[in-house]
């Protein structure tokens, strides 16, 4: 089943700019995560964010969660034609199982 | 260090013939998923291994799906007989403990056309 749901589906925007894409989930979680997935290949992992914490960062990749809402951010800043790819959210909870959205695809036009 | 391994990388069979599927998780990892992503229906989980053992198969769609763990280093995902809605890519990923708390390391992927 997927409970992460991400927006925008797909997003296209000039290199350079900063893409910002969200998730939202509907059940108390411990963890999310991001992976990438580039045309024709597996999920690689970008980050992942604990319930404690609201915000972490990796190189151009920031990444916010609010459990309030039930939701979060990925912001990658100085986009580059390589970040081309499908982003997807995963919610790890109380069992072994993460939860996977629908993904957003994201296209970087040079 | 190798990442998780699968094979084969593309297959293409026919209706009705059946289809295997392997996979070598990232040594020292003690956790196996398989999973089946389709445009349609997304990253679908089918079964989960921890040390070997299956613990849960709710994911497999149906009894054409079979898969093994005979030790910690090689996994088999079957398929017979196939069908054409089977078709889709399927990956393979491991971690280590129980799984949620951890990265899953997700290998390359069988796509898998059944004509």
């Amino acid at each position: 089943s997927q409970q992460g749901e991400e927006d925008p589906q797909a997003l296209s925007i000039q290199e350079g700019e900063n893409a910002t894409m969200n998730c939202s989930y509907k059940t108390s979680i411990n963890n999310l995560q991001w992976y990438r997935q580039n045309s024709g290949r597996g999920l690689v992992h970008l980050i992942l964010i604990r319930s404690n914490e609201r915000e972490k960062h990796s190189g151009r990749l920031r990444v916010t969660l609010d459990t309030s809402k039930k939701s979060s951010s990925l912001l990658i800043t100085a986009s580059r034609a390589a970040d081309t790819a499908s982003y997807f959210c995963a919610t790890g909870g109380s069992n072994y199982q993460l939860i996977w959205g629908a993904g957003t695809k994201l296209i970087i036009k040079p | 260090d190798a990442g998780v391994i699968q094979s084969p990388r593309h297959e293409v069979t026919e209706m009705g013939q059946e289809v295997t599927l392997r996979c070598k998780p990232i040594s020292g990892h003690n956790s196996l998923f398989w999973y089946r992503q389709t445009m349609m229906r997304g990253l679908e989980l089918l079964i989960y291994f921890n040390n070997n053992v299956p613990i849960d198969d709710s994911g497999m769609p149906e009894d054409r799906f079979s898969a093994k763990m005979p030790n910690a280093s090689f996994s088999t995902l079957k398929i017979q007989p196939s069908e054409p809605r089977d078709s889709a890519v399927y990956f393979c990923a491991s971690t280590w403990g129980a799984g949620t708390q951890e990265t899953q390391y997700f290998g390359p992927g069988t796509r898998l056309l059944v004509l």
